[in-house]
């Protein structure tokens, strides 16, 4: 089946830790995108990647950092500088940004992070 | 920043009954209007979109309607079922360029 995976669904660290959220996807799409979701703010865009090895800021991107080594990989770390991590973590991913594509987000079923 | 205004922020409506969620918007270069649905603990979905050039579309029980003279755009769920409670966000973008901007979502709850 093709889709977005994202691992770990549930993820507890201790201040001053970074931690790292995994999503794979298979759909052989170009775009990939990191959303943070909390109760009554909507999806914020952390950050998003076009193409391999390039990849930019969204509106929240400070504590947070991406690579993008490979096309079907685009791994988040929450750096110890993020100050408030507490949240759903979603992943996506979408034809190129470029093409006259829909612009349809297809979505991985999130991981929580909760920072004791 | 672009700016997305959806409401109303929750939403009670009798099973059978019409929901109605709006989502406006500035940027009038938005030439692509989403509306993604969100059950607890999953991600959010397409559920359906609309493109300018139609002021209405129509799948099932949902349908979109769009202003485009006012910046707006309605989500519209007849006969609302249980099974239809969930959080809906308006994501308008530009096709091709800037990822898309979400709405802070709107709760329904759906109640027999």
């Amino acid at each position: 089946d093709g889709g977005i995976t994202q691992s770990p669904k549930y993820l507890f660290r201790k201040e001053g830790q970074n931690v790292t959220l995994s999503c794979e996807q298979n759909l052989n799409h170009d775009a990939m995108y990191w959303y943070r979701q909390d109760p009554g703010q909507g999806l914020r865009l952390i950050y998003y990647s076009q193409i391999v090895n390039d990849f930019q800021k969204g509106d929240i991107a400070e504590g947070y950092s991406v690579s993008r080594e490979k096309k079907e990989s685009f791994p988040l770390t929450v750096t110890s500088a993020q100050k408030n991590p507490t949240a759903f973590y979603l992943c996506a991913s979408s034809t190129f940004l470029a093409r006259m594509g829909t612009g349809e987000l297809f979505f991985g079923e999130g991981s929580r992070l909760t920072v004791l | 920043q672009q700016q997305v205004k959806q409401s109303p922020q929750s939403l009670i409506v009798q099973k059978g009954g019409i929901s109605i969620i709006n989502c406006a918007y500035e940027n009038t270069a938005f030439d692509y209007f989403p509306w993604y649905q969100q059950f607890p603990g999953k991600g959010p979905a397409l559920l359906i979109a609309i493109r300018p050039d139609v002021s209405e579309k129509k799948e099932g029980r949902f349908t979109i309607s769009f202003n485009k003279s006012a910046k707006q755009f309605s989500l519209h769920i007849m006969d609302s079922q249980p099974g239809d409670s969930a959080t809906y966000f308006c994501a308008p973008s530009i096709v091709g360029n800037t990822p898309l901007v979400f709405g802070k979502g709107t709760r329904l709850s759906v109640i027999a």
